[in-house]
């Protein structure tokens, strides 16, 4: 089966721009996830949607937003990019939400760099 | 918040040597879960501990489940080159992925 995969994998922007990233889960995964990973830090998780549904958000500012299309494709939008916003963006899908009855299948994400 | 700290940061061992990464917290975890992750990729799900002091082998990794459910650590016998990567621990709480909480990986070389 197809992976997970991420568009486009690299990213050059100026501060104060915006931008949009892609990606497509593995066919039959209705969860998407967006994971931030900085230079330095661990994963962080940014959004979960499900069924088209926004679930959950974690602790990133409102210009992170995104949404999950009828296909369950999704797309991470950055507004008003900052500097620290430089990071590699990866995107995960599961069958289900539960850990243990589903692993998280992880695209090779989009490396942004903001400048 | 759940901290998960990994130790060490960095590893560079000569090919054939043993080793061992550790996951620590203070956080009791559902589950825990081990990834790779290799330059350029995403990471990649080695294996989830659910069971207090639970132990699994994958070959010639064998990851430990603490008992009280805060610490993990993954042991590499004999280690390869092709075991160089990015070794991240995950912590579930309850409630599915949202909760998941990711160390900072424990960087491992290895050299031939």
């Amino acid at each position: 089966e197809a992976g997970v995969t991420q568009s486009p994998t690299h990213l050059i922007k100026t501060r104060g721009q915006q931008v949009t990233l892609r990606c497509s889960p593995i066919s039959g995964h209705t969860s998407v996830y967006w994971y931030q990973q900085a230079l330095g830090l661990g994963l962080q998780f940014l959004l979960w949607y499900d069924e088209g549904e926004e679930r959950n958000r974690g602790n990133f500012p409102p210009r992170f937003s995104g949404r999950q299309f009828p296909n369950y494709s999704s797309e991470l939008n950055v507004n008003a990019l900052e500097l620290e916003d430089s990071a590699l963006y990866l995107c995960a899908s599961s069958r289900r939400q539960n850990i243990n009855d589903s692993p998280l299948h992880f695209g090779n994400g989009t490396r942004l760099t903001v400048t | 918040t759940q901290l998960l700290e990994q130790s060490p940061q960095f590893l560079s061992i000569q090919e054939g040597e043993n080793l061992t990464v550790y996951c620590n917290s203070s956080s009791v975890f559902s589950s825990l879960q081990w990834y790779r992750q290799e330059p350029g990729e995403g990471p990649v799900l080695l294996v989830t501990v659910v069971t207090g002091g639970e132990v699994k082998k994958l070959k010639r990794l064998t990851f430990q489940f603490g008992d009280a459910r805060k610490d993990s650590s993954l042991h590499i016998t004999a280690a390869q080159p092709g075991d160089t990567g990015l070794y991240l621990c995950a912590g579930a709480g309850e409630g599915g992925y949202q909760k998941v909480t990711f160390g900072i990986g424990t960087k491992l070389q290895v050299i031939p």
